[in-house]
């Protein structure tokens, strides 16, 4: 009954691999997050996905594109991995007609480059 | 450029004592929001305030918003060891994304 679900949880790979990171939502929320933290802690937006369209879309590396099958998922796909792309991400969801105002994360990916 | 900035970065209490973090935005905000995150979890949302609001409480939970200042703060009072975790502000621009700070590291020691 996870409100928001990401797999997998733990991503080690080698640089210049391409992975995915998938993301679900069982809240019928209409726009999805994709978040990336630092070692720092720091929390940066990378996308949102309203209604299967981007709405927002951070200067981040044409590297990483999120695709949405149905309003329910939002995958991340990282293209030729490098090493600063090591980091927690973090998926989320929220609801517009309950003002868009809360985000409901997932329990993170955490992706460590080699 | 990082807009939320939390303070302080890091927080060790006695168990019972009440916690204060603070919170500064940049931008002019619809609403701000505290989020929590236990080690190795994803955020938990706590409570949020308007931009028309300057207090508000949820049980143990107490936030102040002054908008002349751009802050906030956070207070957790009679804090158990079951608080800590890290505390993170959220400011929300009309419809733009959400901007999270760093975040404040609350021990609480039992």
């Amino acid at each position: 009954d996870t409100a928001v679900s990401q797999t997998p949880k733990y991503l080690v790979t080698q640089m210049g691999n391409d992975k995915s990171i998938k993301c679900e939502q069982n809240l019928g929320h209409d726009t999805m997050y994709w978040y990336k933290q630092d070692s720092k802690k720091f929390l940066k937006i990378m996308f949102s996905y309203n209604n299967k369209e981007l709405i927002i879309n951070e200067t981040v590396p044409n590297r990483f594109s999120p695709k949405s099958p149905d309003k329910a998922h939002l995958n991340l796909h990282i293209n030729s991995l490098e090493l600063g792309d090591s980091a927690v991400y973090f998926c989320a969801s929220s609801h517009p007609l309950a003002g868009g105002e809360t985000q409901y994360f997932g329990p993170g990916t955490r992706l460590l480059v080699l | 450029s990082q807009q939320g900035e939390e303070d302080p970065q890091a927080l060790s209490i006695q168990e019972g004592e009440n916690a204060t973090m603070n919170c500064s935005y940049k931008t002019s905000i619809n609403n701000l929001q505290w989020y929590r995150q236990n080690s190795g979890r994803g955020l938990v949302h706590l409570i949020l305030i308007r931009s028309n609001e300057r207090e508000k409480h949820s049980g143990r939970l107490r936030v102040t918003l002054d908008t002349s200042k751009k802050s906030s703060s956070l207070l957790i009072t009679a804090s158990r060891a079951a608080d800590t975790a890290s505390y993170f502000c959220a400011s929300n621009n009309y419809g733009q994304n959400f901007v999270f700070g760093p975040g404040t590291r609350l021990s609480v020691l039992p």
